[in-house]
């Protein structure tokens, strides 16, 4: 098994431009998380997902959009990107409802200018 | 809401010596507790967890957490520390809703020095 995996792993945006981070899993979890890492913030949970089809908003969700096609991908997409969004984005799954560990995926890190 | 506090950015103990990253969290109702590690450019490593049950928990790489109810804490601890085990540790509490939505502590930046 690949676990979680994050296309890209580096991106360099201009602002205003637009993107998409994918996250796709092969382990068959019904529940998928986006997260954002800033220095000396920890992880803040941006959307999340209970189930394929499904999305809901976590701390940070503004300036961000999610969609859930497909059970294994979970994409993050930033229409218009700002400086404020540079930071490290990391993508989790977890199994199912009585099993609470997350699984996380390398990150990509986004650089807006 | 639910929070979780780490007091020290940074901790540094000589090889050989006991360790331990101090985390106290606030969360309604019963509180599902985690330590999660990081090295340099690499994602986040599941260590331990407590659910239920004996307040000592025992996970990877031989770390250890005790969960203390009465002081809201969870202090991640290991006997004896190795120089590999430098990194940065995040404590996390999940909610009791089914999605489990995590929330992390700002990190501690744990360095064994040889």
């Amino acid at each position: 098994n690949a676990g979680v995996t994050q296309t890209p792993k580096f991106r360099v945006l201009k602002t205003g431009q637009s993107m998409t981070l994918l996250c796709a899993q092969d382990m068959n979890h019904e529940y998928m998380y986006w997260y954002r890492q800033d220095p000396g913030m920890g992880l803040r949970l941006i959307h999340y997902s209970v189930g394929e089809g499904t999305t809901a908003k976590g701390e940070v969700p503004d300036g961000y959009n999610v969609s859930r096609l497909k059970k294994q991908n979970f994409l993050l997409g930033l229409e218009s990107a700002a400086p404020s969004q540079t930071s490290v984005y990391f993508c989790a799954s977890r199994p199912q409802i009585y099993q609470e560990t997350q699984y996380f995926g390398p990150g990509t890190r986004l650089l807006v200018l | 809401a639910q929070s979780v506090a780490q007091p020290e950015d940074q901790v540094n103990v000589a090889e050989g010596n006991p360790l331990t990253v101090k985390c106290t969290y606030s969360v309604s109702g019963n509180p599902y507790l985690f330590w999660y590690v990081q090295y340099p450019n690499r994602g986040l490593q599941f260590l331990l967890k407590y659910i239920t049950g004996d307040n000592l928990v025992k996970g990877s790489y031989g770390f250890e957490a005790e969960f203390n109810k009465s002081q809201t804490s969870f202090h991640l601890k290991k006997p004896s520390a190795l120089v590999s085990d430098s990194a940065l540790y995040f404590c996390a509490v999940s909610s009791s809703g089914s999605a489990r939505q995590l929330t992390f502590g700002s990190g501690t930046q744990l360095t064994v020095l040889p």
